[in-house]
């Protein structure tokens, strides 16, 4: 167990529905960090919180938004789905990642939440 | 943008038998390098990373990684590889995105061991 925990597991859903995706980060951490793995992209950044803040984005669809809450926990919620959007969603968690950090981040995984659209 | 690239979606070996995953590096400046490892159906897990100082890093489960700056590599190498070992294997490069570094993936290398 890595102390990160995405929920749910998996979700099945259809195309033009919305979905939240959960993600509790390892306790101590103060960064969340989103991504998605398809077999065609490989592992796309998505977007990333620290302590609450919006630090960076990646190649986030406007279909897409996330947000973490004062608990830290953070939820990526991803709208008006296509079949394109059907992947495996990760959230990682580090310690650093806030204004300044310019060091080697290291992060941990969770186990991912895989989005099947049909 | 820093870019790593995995020229290899597949490694075969046999157990037993010395490993090397591939990797090469395109940046600006100094490198800050990783590697993670994807056991199926799990998150990817920090194996090792590269900052600077001696070219041969040690990191978990008895991987290294041997950096060389001449030819912008940073493989990942076991002088005996396991069955356990199979994976998919990610090379990492740290990327300055939108005012933060973000580790910025390969897309992966599956490395299977035979037994």
């Amino acid at each position: 167990d890595s102390g990160v925990t995405q929920t749910p597991k998996h979700l099945i859903t259809a195309t033009g529905q919305r979905v939240t995706l959960r993600c509790s980060p390892r306790s101590g951490d103060l960064s969340v960090y989103w991504y998605q793995q398809s077999l065609d992209q490989g592992l796309q950044f998505l977007i990333q919180y620290y302590n609450g803040e919006e630090r960076a984005k990646g190649n986030i669809l406007e279909r897409f938004s996330a947000q973490q809450f004062p608990d830290l926990h953070s939820e990526l919620n991803l709208s008006s789905l296509e079949l394109g959007d059907s992947a495996l969603y990760f959230c990682a968690s580090s310690t650093q990642g806030g204004t300044g950090f310019s060091g080697a981040n290291v992060l941990t995984f969770g186990a991912g939440s895989r989005l099947t659209v049909l | 943008a820093q870019s790593v690239a995995q020229p290899e979606d597949q490694v075969n070996v046999a157990e037993g038998n010395p490993l090397t995953v591939k990797c090469t590096y395109s940046v600006s400046g100094n490198p800050y390098l990783f590697w993670y490892v994807q056991y199926p159906n799990r998150g990817l897990q920090f194996l090792l990373k590269y900052i600077t100082g001696d070219n041969l890093v040690k990191g978990s489960y008895g991987f290294e990684a041997e950096f060389n700056k001449s030819q912008t590599s940073f493989h990942l190498k076991k002088p005996s590889a396991l069955v356990s070992d199979s994976a998919l294997y990610f090379c990492a490069v740290r990327d300055m995105t939108g005012g933060s570094y973000i580790p910025t993936f390969g897309r992966g290398t599956s490395l299977i061991v035979h037994p």
